[in-house]
């Protein structure tokens, strides 16, 4: 079982530059989301989306785009890298639907590490 | 706005001993509490769900209490061991469905 796989896992940009963290699950999730983790700030929602075609920003979506074409893939492009993007990304998924909000446990990938210079 | 906090940010305690790690939220109008365990440079992974009509939920030596109405929950761990140093962070879900994660508490168990 894959569960969800994030690539890259570590990446160094420059300032301005653009790039696109991959998500993949492979569990036939409708939900999945993006949050950053940063010291002392705890995780935080980017975006998130509950099936094809369907997308919304959480907390701190300013920079960062998605899109979600199939149910398996939710790619996080930052348009134009910035310093204060540097962080550590996680991608996760659950079921959605009947039970989600009460139910339906939510698994994350491993992370990508993300630095802007 | 819901706001989630743990105490205590960190905690270092001898083998085998019981411990308590807490979590308080803001907003009593949530669906569930999960409790999640991360290891450095790892992802998170899930320990215990406990919805919003349960009272606890319990796997092996770990047990979880959830108080809606006081906005608390509490993790307990039993005979800590080494192996279960990491940071513990708890997550409730709110009204869009998403995770609200707190700061996390950072677990040491001295040999």
């Amino acid at each position: 079982n894959a569960g969800v796989t994030q690539t890259p896992k570590f990446q160094v940009l420059k300032t301005g530059q653009s790039m696109t963290l991959q998500c993949a699950q492979d569990m036939n999730h409708e939900y999945m989301s993006w949050y950053r983790q940063d010291p002392g700030m705890g995780l935080r929602l980017i975006h998130y989306s509950v099936g094809a075609g369907i997308t919304d920003q959480g907390e701190v979506p300013n920079g960062y785009n998605v899109s979600r074409s199939t149910t398996e893939d939710f790619p996080l492009r930052l348009l134009s890298a910035a310093p204060s993007q540097t962080s550590v990304y996680f991608c996760a998924s659950s079921y959605y639907g009947k039970g989600f909000r009460s139910g339906n446990t939510i698994y994350f990938g491993e992370g990508s590490w993300l630095t802007v210079v | 706005k819901q706001e989630v906090t743990q105490i205590p940010a960190a905690l270092s305690v001898p083998e085998g001993e019981n411990l308590v790690l807490n979590c308080s939220f803001t907003d009593s109008a949530i669906y569930n509490l999960q409790w999640f365990r991360q290891d450095p440079g790892k992802g998170l992974t899930s320990l215990l769900l406990i919805q919003s009509s349960q009272r606890e939920q319990t796997s092996g030596r770990l047990n979880a209490s959830l108080d809606k109405s006081s906005g608390r929950s509490t993790l307990y761990i039993a005979a800590s061991q080494p192996g279960d140093s990491a940071t513990y962070l708890c997550a409730v879900r709110g009204s869009q469905g998403n995770l609200i994660f707190g700061k996390g508490t950072k677990l040491s168990v001295k040999p």
